[in-house]
């Protein structure tokens, strides 16, 4: 059985960065795509880039390219997501979802990590 | 990116009754399209991909349906635990997108 598991919740500066991982168990990340889904308080959900195994590369949605680094440490099954230069705006609850065998949608969620920009 | 859009935004129901859910996707993506249900406070749960695929142990109550831009979501028979937000996710793109959400709510 799947599981991912994420970080805890975060409260940052704007002009900060935040580092969200999420944990792998019942599978190894490399047999899974990660992907990286956010929800702002009463909004609906964002993808925001995630691992392309076709390709071999991580592509980010336009909107976070150049803020956003996400990556993998196989050796503990961990993916992490980075985003810098956080504003308010950036307030939300970060999903790690995932999927195997190039299905392209997410059958597995991490609980999510509220990541909280204030000053 | 390929727009999603659902309609109603929000529907208010009561339990028995037949409830559909419209997606539509801004170009056609085939049968690429999976369909979300989730509950305050939790993550998203994979309900119907492949447009009209269910996942193993979503019960047979939830239906989905449609090919190339319009699609569907029909759950036959409203129970309580069914009230929730609903979402279409399009794969057709690999930059994923997501509709907004339908909330189900209680009439």
């Amino acid at each position: 059985q799947v599981q991912l598991v994420q970080s805890g919740a975060e409260v940052k500066k704007p002009g900060a960065s935040v580092k969200v991982s999420c944990k792998v168990s019942g599978y190894t990340l490399t047999e899974l795509s990660m992907h990286w889904v956010r929800q702002a308080p009463g909004k609906g959900l964002e993808w925001m880039g995630g691992f392309d195994p076709e390709d071999g590369e991580t592509i980010y949605a336009q909107k976070f390219q150049g803020r956003v680094t996400m990556t993998e440490d196989t050796s503990t099954d961990t993916a992490y997501m980075e985003l810098s230069s956080l504003r308010s705006e950036d307030t939300a609850v970060y999903y790690c979802a995932a999927y195997s065998n190039s299905k392209n949608y997410f059958d597995y969620w991490g609980q999510g990590t509220l990541v909280t920009v204030s000053s | 990116a390929i727009r999603m859009t659902q309609s109603p935004s929000s529907l208010s129901a009561s339990t028995g009754d037949r409830v559909t859910i419209t997606c539509r996707a801004s170009q056609g993506i085939s049968s690429y399209l999976a369909w979300y249900q989730q509950k305050p406070g939790k993550a998203p749960k994979l309900l119907i991909y492949a447009a009209s695929t269910l996942q193993s142990g979503v019960p047979s109550r939830f239906s989905g349906s449609g090919s190339g831009t319009d699609f569907t979501l029909t759950i036959s028979c409203l129970q309580s635990e069914d009230f929730a937000t609903y979402y279409c996710q399009q794969y057709y793109s690999y930059r994923f997108t997501f509709g907004p959400g339908t909330k189900v709510d209680i009439k």
